[in-house]
């Protein structure tokens, strides 16, 4: 059963940094593209990033670029996004989602439960 | 950027109903469509990729057609676990665009 496990939310004050990471199992990770999706409360869906299976290759939507860096280790197959110069409007629950060979022309299934980034003061 | 719209926004439907839900994209994606239901609390969950392919586990009464431009989402009969909040999402090109989400919710 392929598995999705987001973490490293939590409240950052405006301005700061922040790593989610998202653990997979039950499929070839490195075969697979991954994205990262956020919801702000009571809103709708935002991609924010994608991944090529081997990690050469990045896309983000404009609203982040240049502010989040996506990555991922398939030795520990493990995606991550690391987020800096963090604004209000990036509270939302973070979700990951497995792609097939790319993101671009497939589909996002499944996803992980989401994990939750507040930036407040 | 492709924006979609998807109408209605909000949807109520009683149980037995057969539900429609439209999604217009801004210029032709193809059949690079999908269609993604959540509940509240929930991460979304995948119904149809590339505009009408089922996937495993999803009951027949979701259907999807469409090219181009203009997409559906139809639920035949409708059920009382189907009331959620439906989403369409483009992949033909970066960035991977959502509309902007129908609600289905109970007469």
């Amino acid at each position: 059963e392929v598995q999705l496990l987001e973490s490293g939310g939590g409240l950052i004050q405006p301005g700061g940094s922040l790593r989610l990471s998202c653990a997979a199992s039950g499929f070839t990770f490195n075969s697979y593209a991954m994205s990262w999706v956020r919801q702000a409360p009571g809103k709708g869906l935002e991609w924010v990033s994608a991944i090529s299976g081997a990690g050469d290759a990045t896309e983000y939507a404009d609203s982040v670029k240049g502010r989040f860096t996506v990555s991922r280790d398939n030795s520990k197959n493990t995606l991550y996004l690391q987020m800096s110069s963090l604004r209000a409007e990036d509270t939302a629950t973070y979700y990951c989602t497995k792609c097939s060979a790319t993101c671009w022309h497939a589909w996002f299934d499944p996803w992980g439960q989401g994990t939750l980034v507040t930036v407040s003061s | 950027d492709i924006q979609l719209t998807q109408s209605p926004s909000f949807l109520s439907a009683s149980v037995g109903d057969r539900v429609t839900i439209t999604c217009r994209a801004s210029q032709g994606i193809s059949s690079y469509l999908a269609w993604y239901q959540q509940k509240p609390g929930k991460a979304p969950n995948l119904l149809i990729s590339v505009a009408s392919t089922l996937q495993s586990g999803v009951p027949s009464r979701f259907s999807g057609s469409g090219s181009g431009t203009e997409f559906t989402l139809t639920i035949s009969s409708l059920q009382p676990e189907d009331f959620a909040t439906y989403y369409c999402q483009q992949l033909n090109s970066y960035p991977l665009t959502f509309g902007g989400g129908t609600k289905v919710e109970i007469k």
